[in-house]
């Protein structure tokens, strides 16, 4: 993919609230697409991943995103977030044909009381 | 399954020191191995990655090397650390087709 844009730095939201982080990204072929959180200190954990088939996807956590070929979007949603989500998620893009991940610059959720 | 550890999780080593951190890969044959870096409050810098023994691609020219010297081996190393290097550093692999990378926790280094 040539880039990957997460249009929010950082996000703070209530507890309980729903919650959107956007991401869209540019590529002239076939992508795969992906979104990680990383808690502090620690490594990225893949939240889930868009590779064919229906356009919703569902991941751990209760979270879920949307591919939209048309706006070039894969856009990572809660219905209800809890003070636990508060972390750096990245949004991440490859070629089909690709091994090497385009990443996002990340957006911090912080989930307050 | 599948695991990838790194080593040290935390280092701190004065400006001019040598470096040297590891990351070991199992469950797993003939992996691509990717070294990231992570500045404070920034996303992730892609530095290094293997597709297989002694192969190694440079991303971006700098104080560090990679080397490769077994299947699921992948080390970074420096000669003369800068107080640039300080981050946290983060090694990944996938299949041999690409796709997901899988993050092993990470090395804090501080450059003092």
């Amino acid at each position: 993919a040539q880039s990957v844009t997460q249009l929010d730095s950082q996000v703070p939201v209530f507890e309980e609230a729903p919650v959107e982080l956007r991401c869209n990204y540019s590529s002239s072929v076939s992508v795969y697409l992906f979104w990680y959180v990383q808690y502090p200190n620690q490594g990225l954990q893949l939240l889930l991943k868009y590779l064919s088939g229906s356009t919703l996807v569902k991941g751990i956590n209760g979270f879920e995103a949307e591919f939209n070929k048309s706006q070039t979007s894969f856009h990572l949603r809660k219905p209800s977030v809890h003070i636990s989500d508060t972390a750096e998620y990245f949004c991440a893009a490859v070629e089909t044909s690709g091994s090497r991940l385009t990443f996002g610059e990340g957006t911090q959720l912080t989930v307050n009381p | 399954s599948q695991t990838i550890h790194q080593w040290p999780a935390t280092l701190v080593q004065p400006v001019g020191s040598p470096l040297s951190l590891e990351c070991t890969v199992e469950g797993t044959s003939n992996p691509n191995l990717y070294w990231y870096r992570q500045a404070a409050g920034r996303g992730l810098q892609l530095l290094f990655y293997s597709v297989g023994i002694g192969q190694i691609s440079s991303e971006v020219p700098q104080n560090l090397s990679a080397s490769r010297p077994q299947d699921r081996q992948f080390i970074l190393s420096s000669k003369k650390l800068l107080l640039s290097d300080s981050g946290f550093y983060l090694c990944a692999w996938s299949g041999v087709r690409g796709g997901e990378q899988f993050f092993g926790p990470g090395t804090r280094l501080t450059v003092l």
